[in-house]
């Protein structure tokens, strides 16, 4: 069975820094895409980054480029974003997220349960 | 970025209706298109996926269909456990975009 568990969350003020994990198991991690999607309290979804498998590529949507970092250890079946200049509009539960056919470019399957960030002094 | 338009933003409806839910693309998309289902304080789950192909364990009175810039969602006889909000997906371009939701209400 496919699992995806997010660690690292937590309440961060304005402009300080955060570090989210996603530990993986069930599939061959390193062939997979996977990707980080947040959702904002009582709103919908946005696509914040994802990684191919073997990391060569990395794409973010432009309100976090140059303050996020999406990463990967494949030999840890862990996929990683780094946060900083963390602000109030990030403040949102984050999924971790599988490529499902292991492309970039794909719809997800699974998705994590979440790590909640809050961003607030 | 490509915006994904859905309407409407919620539909109420009573068990055994049919439910249809529409997504637009603001440019061609071809049939790169997934719709998820969230049900509250739930991760999504993928229904549909290459804009028509059931995913596997999901029930057949889910289907989906288009291509290009109009795709829709059909619940054919809603039951109780599809009150939910359903999200669509773009996979074509990144950023890969999604709908605003739409919210399946019991009336």
């Amino acid at each position: 069975e496919v699992q995806l568990l997010e660690s690292g969350g937590g309440l961060v003020q304005p402009g300080g820094s955060l570090r989210l994990s996603c530990a993986a198991s069930g599939f061959i991690f390193s062939s997979y895409a996977m990707s980080w999607v947040r959702q904002a309290p009582g709103r919908g979804l946005e696509g914040v980054s994802i990684i191919s498998g073997n990391a060569a590529y990395t794409y973010y949507v432009d309100s976090v480029k140059g303050r996020f970092t999406i990463s990967r250890d494949n030999s840890k079946n862990t996929l990683y974003l780094q946060m900083t200049n963390l602000r109030a509009e990030d403040t949102a539960l984050y999924y971790c997220a599988k490529a499902a056919t292991g492309n970039v470019f794909d719809w997800f399957d699974p998705w994590g349960q979440g790590t909640l960030v809050t961003v607030s002094s | 970025d490509i915006q994904m338009t859905q309407s409407p933003s919620s539909v109420s409806a009573s068990v055994g209706d049919r439910v249809t839910i529409t997504c637009r693309a603001s440019q061609g998309i071809s049939s790169r298109l997934a719709w998820y289902q969230q049900k509250p304080g739930k991760a999504p789950k993928v229904l549909i996926y290459a804009a028509s192909s059931l995913q596997s364990g999901v029930p057949s009175r889910f289907s989906g269909s288009g291509s290009g810039t109009d795709f829709t969602l059909t619940i054919s006889s809603l039951q109780p456990e599809d009150f939910a909000t359903y999200y669509c997906q773009q996979s074509n371009i990144f950023p890969l975009t999604f709908g605003g939701g739409t919210k399946v209400e019991i009336k």
